[in-house]
């Protein structure tokens, strides 16, 4: 069965400070990564998605993520973060072949002193 | 504009009483999802449907119940059987291998 795990359940960091929040997934087909941001209040919104190609892929607000196929993770990576990116923090997978159904991990907190 | 639309954003249940959350979409996406977001635990799948008429339950589908007659809709009934409602519940639709959009939640509580 599919399973996702995110290890750092809150983490708290000053303002320029660099962030990596691990992903780990348990899957043995091609999949679909994805990383999603809930702020406070707001509904959860597409950070960025890894589909295929260049492993390293680009979102939105700075932050990248790396898929390692051998290492089954994704984790995503901001050089350096900004009170603003106060929120909680989703990696999801989705297996390929045009299933439907996403796990989620269980989430990370990021508090963002200032 | 496109997206999901959730009503009630908040809802009261008495102990014992049936509730429907609602659940739109007009992106057009085939398949629409519920799942419920408790602190610390991420967001379970209760149940989602890929097409008309037809839904798989998710990894908590216990003391819930869905339809789905529509594309656009797929509302959420939290039965007396589920013991622990309170929670947020968060609905989403996505296609086949694409990114979920999410509405904004409905938050149920218990009186």
């Amino acid at each position: 069965a599919q399973s996702v795990s995110q290890h750092n359940h809150h983490v708290i960091l000053s303002e320029a400070a660099s962030l990596e929040l691990g992903c780990n997934y348990s899957y043995g087909g091609t999949v679909n990564l994805f990383w999603y941001v809930q702020y406070p209040g707001q509904h959860l919104q597409l950070l960025l998605k890894y589909f295929s190609g260049d492993p390293l892929v680009k979102g939105i607000k700075g932050f990248e993520a790396e898929f390692i196929k051998s290492k089954f993770s994704f984790n995503l990576r901001k050089p350096s973060v900004q009170w603003s990116d106060t929120a909680e923090y989703f990696c999801a997978v989705n297996g390929y072949r045009g299933t439907y159904k996403y796990i989620f991990g269980t989430g990370t907190r990021l508090k963002v002193l200032a | 504009d496109g997206g999901i639309t959730q009503s009630p954003k908040y809802l009261f249940r008495k102990e014992g009483q049936n509730v429907t959350l609602s659940c739109e979409q007009n992106l057009n996406h085939d398949a629409m999802y519920w799942y419920r977001q408790d602190p610390g635990q991420g967001l379970r799948l209760i149940y989602y449907s890929q097409i008309v008429n037809d839904f798989q339950k998710g990894d908590i589908a216990e003391g819930y119940s869905v339809s789905r007659e529509k594309k656009e809709s797929f509302p959420l009934t939290v039965t007396s059987a589920q013991k622990n409602p309170t929670a947020f519940y968060l609905c989403a639709s996505s296609n086949a291998n694409q990114p979920q959009h999410f509405g904004d939640g409905t938050r149920l509580s218990i009186l």
